[in-house]
């Protein structure tokens, strides 16, 4: 079974479009992060959600806009998509944000933007 | 600004051998841990080391950490092929909300 999973894995597209990455934990975990890490493998948290509620909220453009329907599924929204997006995004949980533990990393979604 | 910087970038070794990385960071810290990332996945998480303890074993991995230095240490020994991959230290601050800093990573070489 999966712990963490995102799909798509690639994503290919052009500039100036719209696109989502959805992830989904079956961990039974309370907390769910969005990173990005560059092609200098430099790993960076833009968004944290704890129960359906935004807690973090780093420097990230307002094209990028998180969801969380459930605490079970954190999606990634990107709007207006520009070359400096691409880059590798991964979802991430963890049983409490409170608490000082380990996080579970999906597979990753390699987004390219041409 | 990035938190942790590690040390070094990249290291290769014979199969047999152990490989020390270190991480250095930068503000206070709870907690302090080490991922592993195979190339193309995701990160594993592989030990956790807290403010107040010194010194953690799991397995082959050693991993020490130096609060007067802000520092730490991942020993693995007897390496293995299996074990290259790239190496991420990651400090979780007094913040309660899971926020973890990641160092830039050491990408480690096992030769069979």
């Amino acid at each position: 079974d999966t712990a963490v999973s995102q799909t798509p894995k690639y994503l290919v597209t052009q500039m100036g479009n719209d696109k989502s990455i959805k992830c989904e934990q079956n961990l039974g975990h309370d907390t769910m992060y969005w990173y990005k890490q560059d092609s200098k493998k430099f790993l960076k948290i833009m968004f944290s959600y704890n129960n359906k509620e935004l807690i973090i909220n780093e420097t990230v453009p307002n094209r990028f806009s998180p969801k969380s329907p459930d605490k079970a599924h954190l999606n990634l929204h990107i709007n207006s998509l520009e070359l400096g997006d691409s880059a590798v995004y991964f979802c991430a949980s963890s049983h409490d944000a409170r608490r000082t533990n380990e996080q579970f990393f999906g597979p990753g979604t390699r987004l390219t933007v041409l | 600004s990035q938190q942790g910087e590690e040390d070094p970038q990249a290291l290769s070794i014979q199969e047999g051998e152990n490989a020390t990385m270190n991480c250095s960071y930068k503000t206070s810290i709870n907690n302090l841990q080490w991922y592993r990332q195979n190339s193309g996945r995701g990160l594993v998480h592989l030990i956790l080391i807290r403010s107040n303890e010194r010194e953690k074993h799991s397995g082959r991995l050693r991993v020490t950490l130096d609060t007067s230095k802000k520092s730490s240490s991942l020993l693995i020994t007897a390496s293995r092929a299996a074990d290259t991959a790239s190496y991420f230290c990651a400090t979780h601050g007094s913040s309660n909300t899971g926020k973890l800093i990641f160092g830039q990573g050491t990408t480690l070489q096992v030769k069979p």
